[in-house]
């Protein structure tokens, strides 16, 4: 069954900070990866799609990366801003269009 | 513009009462999915519907019950056999951009 772990648990960082948010996943049989943001008692909101052929995407400040075959991925958050401040979920999509998540970061970012 | 629309945006259930939950997508997306989530935890899977007039069950589906009679439309409904059913409920759908949200339903047991 696949398990998708993500750490830390939480973040606390000072404005202007580089960060990474690591996401590792037990089975490498999936079909794609993808990063959400939510802020306090909203829905999804999502950042950065990665197909399983894929080695990395971009989205202004934002990078995530890709290793599929040691289960492993990484969000790189450029110049951390306080409005960056929430909880960051990653989610692998497992053949069968099933969408499997870890339990989040929770990042607060301090001005 | 396109999108997912839950409603209500709170949801109050007395013990023993039934309740559905609404999720409207103007996405054209065949794929719809229904999950919950409970603080400290990741989101659960609790139904999944890949084309209408069908469904399947997800991780947690005992005590909740969907259809799927229209493809903009995925209702879910919380039986009285949930026994636990507080959490924040999250509609989604799947197209080629990947997965797309709803702002979710928080459902509380009063």
């Amino acid at each position: 069954k696949q398990e998708v772990t993500q750490i830390p648990a939480a973040l606390s960082v000072p404005e202007g900070e580089n960060l990474v948010l690591n996401c590792s996943f037990t089975d490498s049989a999936i079909y794609n990866l993808q990063w959400f943001r939510q802020d306090p008692g909203k829905g999804l909101t999502s950042l950065l799609l990665i197909q399983s052929s894929q080695r990395e995407q971009t989205s202004g400040r934002l990078n995530a990366s890709l290793d599929k075959s040691s289960g492993r991925s990484t969000l790189y958050i450029a110049a951390s801003q306080p409005g960056d401040s929430a909880t960051y979920l990653c989610a692998v999509r497992e053949y069968g269009n099933k969408l499997v998540f870890g339990a989040g970061t929770i990042l607060r970012v301090k001005s | 513009d396109g999108g997912i629309t839950q409603s209500p945006k709170y949801l109050f259930r007395k013990e023993g009462q039934n309740v559905t939950l609404s999720c409207e997508q103007n996405l054209n997306h065949d794929a719809m999915y229904w999950y919950r989530q409970d603080p400290g935890q990741g989101l659960r899977l609790i139904y999944y519907s890949q084309i209408v007039n069908d469904f399947q069950k997800g991780d947690i589906a005992e005590g909740y019950s969907v259809s799927r009679e229209k493809k903009e439309s995925f209702p879910l409904t919380v039986t009285s056999a949930q026994k636990n059913p507080t959490a924040f409920y999250l509609c989604a759908s799947w197209g080629k951009d990947g997965y797309t949200f709803g702002s979710g339903t928080r459902l509380t047991v009063v």
